[in-house]
């Protein structure tokens, strides 16, 4: 059974810090891995996917990276601003699952301080 | 576009009533998902549509839980009858077709409380 961690829960940065979070999945086998934003009271937004062929995605200041072998995903923000507080969640969709069915990690709370 | 359109935003409801949760689909989105969102549950697929087509109702957690696509645009999960470990915030998302697919956009979700 395809289990997904986030690791730190929590975590507070000055401005201007660059950051990472880290994610791990017990399945090698996924077809691909997002990673998702939430704010307090609102939805998921879509940040970032990666297909399992692919190593990383860029995009502005996020940069998501993918090792599939060894189960590991990796969001990196660079020069943090106060607005990039939220919880940031990552899922797996299993390669072999036909449903679309996306495994959530229980997310990391970031707190950018000014 | 307004987005995927979830309502009410916030329900309170007594252990035993019936709760309709509702989801508009962003126009020319052919896939809806709902999730429940929990504390101590994480993030849970419910159930998956494909063009108004329930293809997985693995995570409905019992009969008490029904969802239907009345047409393409709509959606609701029905609770009947609600119970306290239902409490919990429901969102429904959706995606386009074709490769598309894998990219969700979610509502705001509701709040669901049951007392």
């Amino acid at each position: 059974k395809q289990e997904v961690t986030q690791i730190p829960a929590a975590l507070s940065v000055p401005e201007g810090e660059n950051l990472v979070l880290n994610c791990s999945f017990t399945d090698s086998a996924i077809y691909n891995l997002q990673w998702f934003r939430q704010d307090p009271g609102k939805g998921l937004t879509s940040l970032l996917l990666i297909q399992s062929s692919q190593r990383e995605q860029t995009s502005g200041r996020l940069n998501a990276s993918l090792d599939k072998s060894s189960g590991r995903s990796t969001l990196y923000i660079a020069a943090s601003q106060p607005g990039d507080s939220a919880t940031y969640l990552c899922a797996v969709r299993p390669q072999m699952d036909s449903s679309y069915k996306l495994i959530f990690g229980s997310g990391t709370r970031l707190l950018v301080r000014p | 576009d307004a987005g995927v359109i979830q309502s009410p935003r916030h329900e309170v409801t007594e252990m035993g009533q019936e709760v309709t949760l509702r989801c508009k689909l962003i126009s020319g989105h052919n896939s809806l998902f709902w999730y429940r969102q929990t504390m101590m549950r994480g993030l849970e697929l419910l159930i998956y549509f494909n063009n108004n087509v329930p293809i997985d109702d693995s995570g409905m957690p019992e009969d008490r839980f029904s969802a239907k696509m009345p047409n393409a645009s709509f959606s609701t999960l029905k609770i009947q009858p609600s119970e306290p470990r239902d409490s919990a915030v429901y969102f429904c998302a959706s995606s386009p077709p074709g490769q598309g697919r894998e990219k969700l956009f979610f509502g705001s979700g509701t709040q669901l409380s049951v007392l």
